[in-house]
C-alpha cells in the first residue's frame, strides 16, 4: 500500500542554518504530496502542498519540489527561525481522494538561537 | 476562512469508562475524517464520516470501538468505547471543502489521557 517515508529526529540547528528535512513516497497512481507542521501547543496545519510531478510547493520561507523520478518531497528553507521549531509531517493523498491522508512519522526540528 | 471547533480540548477519563468528541465546522464541507495520533508517532486514519450513514473505518478499526456520527453537513462525534491506557492519544478531525484545492483543514485535537 501506499506509504510516506521521513527522515528521523530530532533535528538541531541554529538560527539561520539550511534545513532540508528528506521524504519519500510509495504510491500507485499520481498522488497529491503535503507538508503539515505542528507548533508546539497548536494544531496541525498545511504547510505546503504540491498536486502533479515537477510542481514546487513554497509558503513561509519553505519550499518542496514534487519528484517523481526519485519519489520525493523534501522539505528545505534557506535560513531558520526559532520560531521554525516544530514537527513537520510529510504526508500524500491517493489520487482517488484528497481527504484521505497518509503521514510520515514526522520529524522534529529545534532552532536554537 | 472555515474554522473547525472540536471539544473537549482535553479530557482524563478512567478505564472502561467511553468519552464522546464533538466536531462543528461554521461552513458546509464535503468530507469529514477522524484521526488518531499516539504519543510520539504520526497520525492515522481512524474512518471516514458519512452523512446519514455509517462510517467508513480503515484497517484495525471498528464501529463497536470508535461508533461515529455525522447528522449533517457541518458536525460529527467519535466516541472512544470502553477506553484503557493504550487508548490514549490525540484525536483529531479533518474537513475538506468543496472548492478547487479541496484543501484538509484539521481541527485542534483533543488530548485524551486513559488512567
Amino acid at each position: 500500500g501506499d506509504s510516506v517515508t521521513q527522515m528521523e529526529g530530532p533535528v538541531t540547528l541554529s538560527e539561520e542554518a539550511f534545513l532540508t528535512i528528506n521524504c519519500t513516497y510509495t504510491a500507485t497512481g499520481y498522488p497529491s504530496l503535503f507538508w503539515y507542521v505542528q507548533y508546539p501547543g497548536e494544531g496541525l496545519q498545511l504547510l505546503l502542498k504540491a498536486t502533479k510531478a515537477d510542481d514546487k510547493g513554497s509558503n513561509k520561507g519553505f519550499e518542496a519540489t514534487y519528484r517523481k523520478e526519485t519519489t520525493s518531497f523534501h522539505l528545505e528553507k534557506g535560513s531558520v527561525q526559532v520560531s521554525d521549531s516544530a514537527v513537520y509531517f510529510c504526508a500524500l493523498s491517493g489520487s482517488s481522494n484528497t481527504g484521505k491522508l497518509i503521514f510520515g512519522q514526522g520529524t522534529t526540528l529545534q532552532v536554537k538561537p | 476562512s472555515a474554522v473547525i471547533s472540536q471539544k473537549p480540548s482535553r479530557d482524563i477519563c478512567q478505564r472502561g469508562t467511553s468519552l464522546t468528541i464533538q466536531c462543528q465546522v461554521d461552513s458546509q464541507v464535503t468530507m469529514m475524517f477522524w484521526y488518531r495520533q499516539q504519543p510520539g508517532q504520526s497520525l492515522t486514519l481512524i474512518a471516514t464520516a458519512n452523512q446519514g450513514s455509517e462510517a467508513t473505518y480503515e484497517s484495525g478499526f471498528v464501529i463497536d470501538k470508535f461508533p461515529i456520527s455525522r447528522p449533517n453537513l457541518t458536525f460529527s462525534t467519535l466516541t472512544v468505547s470502553n477506553m484503557s491506557p493504550e487508548d490514549s492519544s490525540i484525536y483529531l478531525c479533518s474537513v475538506t471543502f468543496r472548492d478547487s484545492n479541496e484543501k484538509l483543514l484539521f481541527g485542534s485535537g483533543t488530548q485524551l489521557s486513559v488512567l
